[in-house]
């Protein structure tokens, strides 16, 4: 079951937020995200997981509503080294991390 | 530490041709997957694996085969190649029991081109 980004595509300026957000029809035990930038393997950004844990190396924020099956990846005052497309996976049961289309973020100077 | 490695970087196959992918980590990860990324698309679960002697599918299994004889590494064959099959496969791997829900580390990809 493939998780649901929006937006597709967002630009910014340097300095601005944005939010991606991550949806999932069924219940999850875990929202993971990572970057991937042009022709690169995805980097890991977050995990989140049921009740409350998160793991992450970045300075990214990012929250996960159990209830609606959701979570927003928040980055705030962005950099031209954020952009890149931005990718949320779930873990509904079993074994299986899907992840979805992606969100592709440009940030102009 | 290497990390996970994938050779080869690109390749070139005719159709009907199979070849194997290969993928190895040093981490000493239970769970490992591939992946494949379609233009402009998401990454989508061929198989994967809970550790050795254990596999099973994904998303898009079809045309496809893995094995697990050790920890290191998990090979991906392409039976018989079609150009549906054309993409970026990337190897990614995790640690412990649980390693489903840490950080997976992606290999480098392979670009495969089925004409």
């Amino acid at each position: 079951q493939q998780p649901v980004q929006s937006p597709q595509a967002v630009i910014l300026r340097e300095g601005e937020d944005a939010v991606i957000n991550c949806s999932s029809s069924k219940a999850l035990y875990s929202v993971h995200w990572y970057r991937q930038k042009h022709g690169e393997a995805p980097v890991f950004l977050m995990i989140l997981l049921k009740g409350g844990e998160q793991k992450g190396h970045e300075k990214i924020s990012a929250s996960f509503n159990e209830k609606k099956q959701q979570s927003s990846l928040y980055l705030t005052a962005s950099q031209l080294s954020y952009s890149g497309t931005y990718f949320c996976g779930t873990v509904i049961s079993g074994s299986r991390l899907t992840f979805g289309e992606g969100t592709q973020l440009t940030v102009n100077p | 530490n290497a990390g996970v490695t994938q050779t080869p970087k690109f390749q070139v196959l005719k159709t009907g041709q199979s070849m194997t992918l290969q993928c190895a980590q040093d981490m000493n990860h239970e769970y490992m997957s591939w992946y494949r990324q379609d233009p402009g698309m998401g990454l989508r679960l061929i198989h994967y694996s809970v550790g050795a002697g254990i596999t099973d599918q994904g998303e898009v299994p079809n045309g496809y085969n893995v094995s697990r004889s050790t920890t290191e590494d998990f090979p991906l064959r392409l039976l018989s190649a079609a150009p549906s099959q054309t993409s970026v496969y990337f190897c990614a791997s995790s640690t412990g029991l649980a390693g489903l829900h840490n950080e997976q580390f992606f290999g480098p990809g392979t670009r495969l081109t089925v004409l």
